[in-house]
């Protein structure tokens, strides 16, 4: 089966910090990632998406960038945390699949990393 | 206007009652859909992938309605286990099958 980590659950950084977060994900290959970012009473905010090593699509212009050096390995970086960069980052695989109705893409979460900048 | 909306709530249910949630989308060519659930300060979690013709999964009923773009969750005889916010997702179609929308979700609290 599959199964998805993410580490650290809880981080507290300084403003100007850098960030470095780790997801990496067992039991698929070549699974897509993505991040995301939940801020506090919000819905999800796609960050960032990979459909194979090296590939990076971005979503949202910020101070954020991401990685993917190896198949199941997806890590999300910044040189220098703002105060609007708090919030619970979500890691998560998919692989499509096609059905009757359509390419259904069901997204599986790792458990998260709440980050304060303070 | 959001692309996918939905009654932030909070619902409060007693236990055993039936309740239903509705979400709206915007985009047409949006082809699958989802609805997770999110306990508190947790990652959301597939509750079922909803299909054309509805899908049953226990207590748990999907419907998708395309002509007039929304999506209903039904839960029957509800337990306070079931309390959690729910989420109802959307891909954005021809765009990309890689991105999903996400509602902002509605919350549930049952009562004993």
């Amino acid at each position: 089966s599959q199964t998805i980590h993410q580490w650290p659950a809880t981080l507290v950084q300084p403003v100007g910090s850098p960030l470095s977060l780790e997801c990496t994900v067992e039991g698929t290959s070549n699974p897509n990632l993505y991040w995301y970012r939940q801020a506090a009473g919000r819905g999800l905010q796609l960050l960032f998406y990979s459909v194979g090593i090296g590939q990076i699509s971005s979503e949202v212009p910020q101070n954020l960038s991401a990685s993917r050096p190896q198949d199941r390995q997806f890590i999300l970086s910044s040189k220098k945390l703002l105060l609007s960069d708090s919030g619970f980052y979500l890691c998560a695989w998919s692989v499509l699949s096609l059905r009757t109705s359509g390419i259904y893409n069901e997204q599986f979460f790792g458990p998260g990393t709440r980050l304060t900048v303070l | 206007r959001k692309e996918v909306e939905q009654d932030p709530g909070p619902f409060n249910v007693p236990e055993g009652a039936t309740v239903a949630f509705n979400c709206t989308y915007s985009n047409s060519a949006s082809q699958s859909f989802f609805w997770y659930r999110q306990d508190c300060r947790k990652e959301p979690k597939l509750l079922m992938s909803v299909y054309s013709s509805g899908n049953e999964d226990g207590r748990f009923t999907a419907q998708l309605n395309r002509a007039s773009q929304y999506i209903s969750l039904l839960i029957r005889d509800s337990k306070l286990s079931d309390s959690a916010t729910y989420l109802c997702v959307v891909n954005m179609g021809w765009k990309s099958n890689y991105q999903l929308i996400w509602g902002a979700g509605t919350k549930l609290i049952i009562k004993p």
